[in-house]
């Protein structure tokens, strides 16, 4: 089955800069791929997701990158306010089953 | 649109009793997905269904049961409760007929064992 992994687990950035979240998998004939914030005690929140027909998508200060040769997958943050401080988790679903899997999601923390 | 819809928000049951959980999915959406969530942990897969009948089986203990009924609503019940069941239960729809389209989750039930 699917494996997703992600890093990393905690990332400080100072407000403004950019961050980075990088994740991979394991199963080729993933085709999908969504990210969801987290905030504490709160359910996941979809804010951007790539198909695997697509190379990159943007929307506003948050863009995705696929390279689906390598099987990774990237999220960016530009411009990180602090409203940005969240858990932040990548996840992949492909054909043969359509659960999807998450990977172990990477603390944000915008730092003032 | 109302959203995935679960209930309660919070249970408080003792060792080796039995709970149910509830979950009213987008209207439209036929497919239904149960999630666990421990402290500090990335959302474990336990079961989905599409159209009533279960569509796949992730990590989800013999003790625990689910099901979808004719309204797409679907029912988690677990038995014989242990302290290492205290997590937060989400569950999450979508429309199958949408291709990889997005899951959309409900606010979850906190539920502590006691």
């Amino acid at each position: 089955g699917e494996n997703v992994e992600q890093h990393p687990s905690t990332l400080s950035v100072q407000e403004g800069d950019s961050a980075v979240i990088k994740c991979t998998y394991s199963d080729s004939a993933s085709n999908y791929f969504p990210w969801y914030k987290q905030e504490l005690g709160k359910r996941p929140q979809l804010i951007i997701d790539i198909r695997s027909n697509v190379g990159e998508k943007k929307d506003q200060r948050i863009a995705v990158t696929l390279n689906k040769t390598a099987k990774h997958f990237s999220l960016h943050i530009t411009e990180t306010q602090p409203e940005d401080s969240a858990v932040y988790f990548c996840a992949a679903t492909g054909n043969r089953d359509d659960k999807i899997i998450f990977g172990k999601g990477t603390r944000l923390h915008i730092l003032p | 649109a109302a959203g995935v819809i679960q209930s309660p928000r919070h249970l408080i049951k003792e060792k080796r009793e039995t709970a149910t959980l509830k979950c009213y999915p987008i209207s439209r959406h036929d497919t239904v997905y149960w999630y666990q969530q421990g402290p500090g942990q990335d959302p474990q897969f336990l079961i989905s269904f599409y159209e009533k009948m279960q569509s796949d089986k992730g990590s989800i203990p013999d003790r625990f049961s689910a099901q979808q009924f004719s309204d797409y609503h679907s029912e988690l019940n677990m038995s014989s409760l242990e302290l290492g069941d205290s997590a937060l239960y989400f569950c999450a729809s979508r429309g199958r007929s949408s291709y990889n389209s997005p899951l959309h989750f409900g606010n979850g039930t906190r539920l502590t064992v006691t």
